[in-house]
């Protein structure tokens, strides 16, 4: 069964204090794995896609890398606006699934 | 605004009522999904359309769920004899033709007293 974990479960940084969150997986061929961030009594918004081991993707101050079990999205330098819930899937290629399957998420506080 | 909307965005009901949910889509995406959120945990797949056939459903999805899109556009997802469990946050995504992203709407909340 295709699972996805998140670590940590919650984290509190200074603004300007850079840190990493990790996402571990397991899963039959992936076909894509997605980060997405989550603020409180919203829908999740899509930040990354990535498809294979040793790809990285940048946007702002958030930069998201992949291996063939794990992915980590590396913040630098945040400020109190990246507070959020970070939310980490994955879709699965064998079988032809179409479903995301999520990690419980790691809710980050950057702290002025 | 061209995302994914939802309607209602809160919804409070009486244990065994039945209630409707609505989920319109990115405009030309042809590929719509249902997912359920408690607090704190990850969403959780409930079902999947393709244009307007609905090809992959959950176990999550008991014979109290039933969900539809008639005409490849929006989707209802309904929800009969509502059970206090089902309260969480019921999240519509959407896709096309060229890209795996799923982009999800606002969500709509479901509190079941």
């Amino acid at each position: 069964e295709d699972q996805v974990t998140q670590s940590p479960e919650a984290l509190r940084l200074q603004e300007g204090e850079s840190s990493s969150l990790n996402c571990s997986y397991t899963v039959s061929g992936l076909r894509g794995l997605f980060w997405y961030r989550q603020d409180p009594g919203k829908g999740p918004e899509f930040l990354f896609t990535l498809y294979s081991a040793g790809e990285e993707k940048e946007k702002e101050r958030l930069k998201a890398t992949l291996t063939k079990k794990e992915s980590f999205l590396h913040i630098t330098a945040p400020k109190p606006e990246d507070s959020a819930t970070y939310l980490c899937a994955v879709q699965a290629g064998q079988g032809g699934s179409e479903k995301l399957v999520f990690g419980k998420g790691t809710k980050l506080t950057v702290n002025p | 605004d061209t995302g994914v909307s939802q309607d209602p965005r809160h919804k409070i009901t009486k244990r065994g009522q039945n209630v409707t949910f609505r989920c319109d889509p990115i405009s030309e995406h042809n590929r719509l999904y249902w997912y359920r959120q408690t607090l704190g945990q990850g969403p959780e797949f409930l079902t999947y359309f393709q244009n307007e056939a609905q090809l992959e459903k959950s176990r999550l999805l008991s014979d109290r769920f039933s969900a539809e899109r008639p005409k490849g556009s929006f989707s209802t997802l309904e929800i009969q004899r509502t059970e206090q469990g089902d309260s969480a946050m019921y999240l519509c995504a959407s896709t096309g033709w060229v890209t795996d992203t799923q982009y999800f709407g606002p969500g709509t909340r479901l509190t079941v007293l």
